[in-house]
């Protein structure tokens, strides 16, 4: 199967900064790539995502870019709030209908005020 | 929002003992999984359906079973537990728009083997 590298595993930022994860993967027949957002004691929940017909993708404050040649992509979270402390997934998946989702092992990304 | 349930959501069950998790979505999705979450591997698929009748099986099957017998409900089934297996479950559905699926997952089930 897909193997997604998700690098750091612990992320601290002070408020209002930016905060970058990087995901890599090796299946060159992936592309679609979500991103999921776990706060603590919940279940994980679609932030953002990106297609592999495109470059980047921006919801507000959330910034996702996606190198198809280096098989990487990345989340970049600008002016960074408390609420933004959370443990991050990235993953990646390839077909149509059912799709296998492939998950990096997840970021800590701690927000300090 | 798409509404997966799971139940129980903390259960503690004893070495060889057997266990059910179960799930259920009121969202008419064909797709349904379970994923175990552990520190240092993310979130690593077990079982996962098409629809009622199916089950496959994922990237870490080995102990466990599933059960798909509506479009509602999906079990999750370990026969004889083990302390390997203490985790968190998370069952999730699935919604396939375009050509891409988003996943909604339920709360989440922690389970200690003891």
């Amino acid at each position: 199967g897909e193997q997604v590298e998700q690098l750091p595993s612990i992320l601290r930022v002070q408020e209002r900064s930016s905060a970058s994860i990087n995901c890599t993967y090796e299946n060159s027949a992936s592309n679609y790539f979500p991103w999921y957002k776990q706060e603590p004691g919940e279940n994980p929940k679609l932030i953002i995502d990106i297609r592999s017909n495109m470059e980047r993708k921006q919801i507000q404050g959330l910034i996702v870019l996606l190198d198809k040649k280096a098989k990487r992509f990345s989340l970049h979270i600008t002016d960074t709030q408390p609420a933004d402390s959370a443990m991050y997934f990235c993953a990646a998946s390839e077909g149509t209908g059912y799709q296998n989702f492939y998950f990096g092992k997840g970021t800590s990304l701690t927000v300090i005020p | 929002e798409a509404a997966v349930t799971q139940s129980p959501r903390n259960k503690v069950a004893v070495t060889g003992g057997k266990v059910t998790l179960s799930c259920n979505q009121t969202n008419n999705h064909n797709n349904m999984y379970w994923y175990r979450q552990d520190t240092g591997h993310g979130l690593r698929l077990i079982h996962y359906s098409y629809g009622a009748g199916s089950t496959e099986k994922g990237d870490i099957p080995d102990g466990y079973k599933a059960s798909r017998p509506s479009q509602e409900n999906f079990s999750l089934i370990l026969e004889l537990a083990t302390p390997s297996q203490t985790s968190v479950y998370f069952c999730a559905s699935g919604d396939v728009g375009g050509r891409a699926e988003t996943l909604y997952f339920g709360s989440g089930t922690r389970l200690t083997v003891l």
